[in-house]
């Protein structure tokens, strides 16, 4: 089946360390995006890419960074710099650079900072 | 993006229908309405988009107004499994919001027995 895989599920982190957090699509979709979610928040955009090898900052780009090197793939880096970086993490991508037809989502990774 | 708000709360009885306002006034004539929802800890599921016209699919019907600044999503039977955050989303139709979906707080549709 196609689809998006986010891993790992849940995930724990030292402060101060650099995490990665994956995302892989068999969709054979152009757009992918990553997005953070704060318990009773809506979601907020951290990166998107529109195409291989670029992407762009989204509102929330502070403390992250990303690569798209191949079109399945588009990994979040939480990096030491971003201040509160404990939250629901989610990754989408969309069959076309308009996303006409929606967007499909992954099932998230937990990111609890301890 | 064009701007859209939604209550934050509504309940709505198991078997009846649920209809879930969204305001979206400064839309403009391209842009869709989407909506989405998301069942505690899970990502987001696309439901339905539309244009102009009403549409329907297995899950729902949207109703966009003749004006488009508002539009209601109508789950006809409830289910308890339908309790979720619903969010209801107009992305640009251009520059750097191009194909960028934003999300609001959406609205708590909780279905009782």
């Amino acid at each position: 089946d196609g689809g998006i895989t986010q891993s790992p599920k849940y995930l724990f982190r030292k402060e101060g360390q650099n995490v990665t957090l994956s995302c892989e699509q068999n969709l054979n979709h152009d757009a992918m995006y990553w997005y953070r979610q704060d318990p009773g928040q809506g979601l907020r955009l951290i990166y998107y890419s529109q195409i291989v090898n670029d992407f762009q900052k989204g509102d929330i780009a502070e403390g992250y960074s990303v690569s798209r090197e191949k079109k399945e793939s588009f990994p979040l880096t939480v990096t030491s710099a971003q201040k509160n970086p404990t939250a629901f993490y989610l990754c989408a991508s969309s069959i076309e650079r308009q996303a006409l037809y929606g967007y499909t989502f992954g099932s998230g990774t937990r990111l609890t900072v301890v | 993006d064009a701007k859209t708000t939604q209550p934050p709360s509504m309940d709505c009885a198991e078997g009846r229908a649920a209809n879930l306002p969204c305001n979206h006034s400064t839309i403009s004539g391209n842009e869709y309405v989407y909506w989405y929802r998301q069942i505690h800890s899970q990502g987001p599921q696309y439901i339905i988009h539309g244009l102009k016209n009403n549409e329907t699919n297995e899950m729902a019907s949207l109703i966009i107004t003749e004006d488009r600044k508002s539009s209601t999503l109508i789950l006809p039977h409830a289910t308890l499994r339908d309790t979720a955050v619903y969010y209801c989303i107009v992305p640009g139709a251009g520059g750097t919001s191009y194909g960028k979906l934003t999300f609001g707080q959406g609205t708590i549709l909780t279905v009782h027995p």
